[in-house]
């Protein structure tokens, strides 16, 4: 089965510096990469994906890359602001056109400093 | 904005009992989910179901586990007995037919 590595555990950055997040995976046929954000005590919220025909994704302040070849993709936050202080999980999964089933990184958790 | 809800918040079980979390997805998503986060570790996948039947499962999702969707609009997960380890936080999700899956809240689950 597909097997998701996600470092570093814990990113402490000081409020405006970039944060940035790297996952890999095992399963070649993996073709979609979610991320979500968990803030305490919340429900995990999706904030930015990207599918195996593009290579990278923008979406103001977040982006995430990936390297089909290396087998791995990363979020990078610029200008972090002490709200983007959260849990941050990857995922990896084979999307069919219907159900798909993400496995999950460990997490890390961001913390910005004001 | 529509939402996945889930009931009750906080569960507090006796080792052994029995115990039913309840979902409702959103209304026109086709695929449910469950999964389950122990406390400060990563989310993990319980069960999918669609079309009324359990379509993948992980090897959690063992005989004390199921899932039904009793009346079209609720979904839920019960365990048989329920034992220490199964103290987590279990999240419904739901998608419509593309992915992006929506999450509920969460119940927390607290087996004494």
């Amino acid at each position: 089965g597909e097997n998701v590595e996600q470092h570093p555990s814990t990113l402490s950055v000081q409020e405006g510096d970039s944060a940035v997040i790297k996952c890999t995976y095992s399963d070649s046929a993996s073709n979609y990469f979610p991320w979500y954000k968990q803030e305490l005590g919340k429900r995990p919220q999706l904030i930015i994906d990207i599918r195996s025909n593009v290579g990278e994704k923008k979406d103001q302040r977040i982006a995430v890359t990936l390297n089909k070849t290396a087998k791995h993709f990363s979020l990078h936050i610029t200008e972090t602001q002490p709200e983007d202080s959260a849990v941050y999980f990857c995922a990896a999964s084979i999307e069919t056109g219907g159900s798909y089933i993400p496995t999950f990184g460990r997490g890390t958790s961001l913390i910005v400093h004001p | 904005e529509p939402e996945v809800t889930q009931t009750p918040s906080h569960q507090v079980t006796q080792m052994g009992q029995e115990v039913i979390l309840r979902c409702v997805p959103i209304s026109n998503h086709l695929y449910f989910y469950w999964y389950r986060q122990i406390l400060g570790q990563k989310v993990e996948f319980l069960v999918s179901f669609y079309n009324n039947e359990i379509s993948e499962k992980s090897e959690i999702f063992d005989d004390q586990f199921s899932v039904e969707r009793p009346d079209g609009s609720n979904f839920t997960l019960k365990i048989r007995s329920t034992k220490l380890e199964d103290s987590a936080m279990y999240f419904c999700a739901s998608t419509p037919e593309t992915t992006e899956a929506f999450f509920g809240q969460g119940t927390r689950l607290t087996v004494v």
